[in-house]
């Protein structure tokens, strides 16, 4: 099936610095993929949806300038929490659609982010 | 809005015993459901989907799940376990008709399947 991969799967950082995280569909073009942040003990929630050549779609409660979202490619979307503070710390996952099939999201392995 | 509850945070199993996992769900639309497992240090992967027509639904790795509407609910189930099926379960439910990544996901089951 469709890959899709994350980079980095774990990442420390200090409290104030930026952190990109990037998503790529390695054998397929995603016009459109989604970043999902959870919790421990908690399910995922959709953050934005990343739309190739246009503005995120962020979701009610998300901040726009806190979590840049760029999908320059048809194969890539990042993620930078800015200005990271320990409560960014978390799970960030995302998902591409291949364009066939509904619900046929092919997600990536996940980047656990910590905050010091 | 939609809502997902998996009843179950932790399913312990034999190998070779079935097992059910529980997904009850809430909306006030038509939804599509769905079930993902992910496996340690890996993606979620899609198991099965319910879009219409059988309730039953079989998905990959001899898992399958029924629709059952009055219930409101999409249980998992598979006969007999191997101890490779040892992961997290997430039950998802999206509506009819809306943007395809919007997925509501319930909190997970993780399925350990002892020897």
């Amino acid at each position: 099936g469709a890959v899709v991969s994350q980079h980095p799967s774990w990442v420390i950082c200090k409290s104030g610095t930026s952190v990109k995280i990037e998503c790529r569909s390695l054998d397929f073009q995603a016009t459109t993929m989604f970043w999902y942040r959870q919790f421990p003990k908690q399910s995922l929630m959709l953050m934005a949806t990343s739309n190739e050549g246009s503005k995120a779609t962020y979701e009610q409660g998300v901040e726009k300038d806190k979590f840049l979202i760029n999908h320059a490619s048809l194969t890539l979307s990042t993620l930078t929490v800015t200005s990271a503070h320990p409560e960014d710390s978390s799970f960030y996952i995302c998902s591409a659609h291949s364009g066939s099939g509904v619900g046929e999201l092919f997600f990536g392995e996940g980047s656990r982010l910590t905050v010091l | 809005a939609q809502s997902v509850t998996q009843l179950d945070s932790q399913v312990p199993v034999f190998e070779e015993a079935p097992v059910e996992l529980r997904c009850n769900y809430s909306s006030s639309v038509s939804v599509y459901l769905f079930w993902y497992v992910q496996y340690p240090n890996q993606g979620l992967q899609l198991l099965l989907k319910y879009l219409s027509g059988s309730t039953l639904v079989k998905g990959i790795n001899g898992f399958e799940a029924e629709f059952n509407k009055s219930q409101t609910s999409f249980h998992l189930r598979k006969p007999s376990v191997h101890i490779s099926d040892t992961a997290e379960y997430f039950c998802a439910v999206s509506e009819y008709g809306g943007s395809q990544g919007n997925l509501i996901f319930g909190k997970g089951t993780k399925l350990s399947v002892k020897p």
